[in-house]
């Protein structure tokens, strides 16, 4: 069965400083991996999204994300946090049939950045 | 152009009761997918509509229905409510049901169970 993990319940950074977000899925198939963003009270908001091609895709917001199929991962990166970035981050593979519609998601990582 | 809208925001019952929530897409979208949010079990995926036609539908007990209509809105239905039914439910709206069709979330409905 599909599956996400993501590690890192929680992680702080200082503003100003890189991150990296790892995720990893278990997925019999070539994935569809997206990473969503969370504001507290705020629905989802899709920061990026990899289909096929290029294994390096970049996002809104200053983020990229690289899928590395021989590790199961598709880690999301930024290479400096602003306060504005704090938030629940969340990694989601499609699970099939064709549809975004129907997204396993990871359990997400809460990001703290301080000043 | 309007985003997603979810109503209401915030909706209290008791168990046993039943609750109805509604979900407008954005203009033009015609595919609705239901998630269920909660601290322990995450975003779980209830359904996913299009055109009116239920195309997916995630393991949750049969108390959890929902229906699209000819405008594209939607309303999820849970009856007999448990506690652990208290939740952000989230709404997704994207113009088609395939692949490369980006999934836009509304704000979500707070629902607690007493």
């Amino acid at each position: 069965a599909q599956s996400v993990t993501q590690p890192d319940i929680h992680i702080t950074v200082s503003e100003g400083a890189s991150l990296e977000l790892r995720c990893n899925y278990s997925y019999g198939a070539t994935p569809y991996l997206f990473w969503y963003v969370q504001s507290p009270g705020q629905g989802l908001q899709l920061l990026l999204k990899y289909f096929s091609g290029d294994t390096l895709v970049q996002g809104i917001k200053g983020f990229e994300a690289e899928f590395k199929r021989s590790q199961s991962s598709f880690n999301l990166r930024k290479p400096s946090v602003h306060w504005s970035d704090a938030a629940e981050y969340f990694c989601a593979v499609g699970a099939g049939g064709g549809s975004q519609g129907n997204l396993i998601f990871g359990k997400g990582t809460k990001l703290s950045v301080k000043p | 152009k309007a985003g997603v809208t979810q109503t209401p925001r915030y909706l209290i019952k008791t168990r046993g009761q039943q609750v109805t929530l509604s979900c407008s897409p954005i203009s033009g979208h015609r595919s609705v997918s239901w998630y269920q949010q909660t601290p322990g079990q995450g975003l779980q995926f209830l359904f996913e509509y299009f055109s009116e036609t239920q195309r997916n539908k995630g393991n949750f007990p049969g108390r959890f229905s929902g229906r699209q209509f000819s405008n594209s809105r939607s309303e999820m239905n849970v009856s007999t409510l448990e506690l652990g039914d208290s939740a952000l439910y989230l709404c997704a709206s994207s113009l088609g049901a395939g692949d490369d069709n980006e999934q836009f979330f509304g704000p979500g409905t707070r629902l607690t169970v007493l």
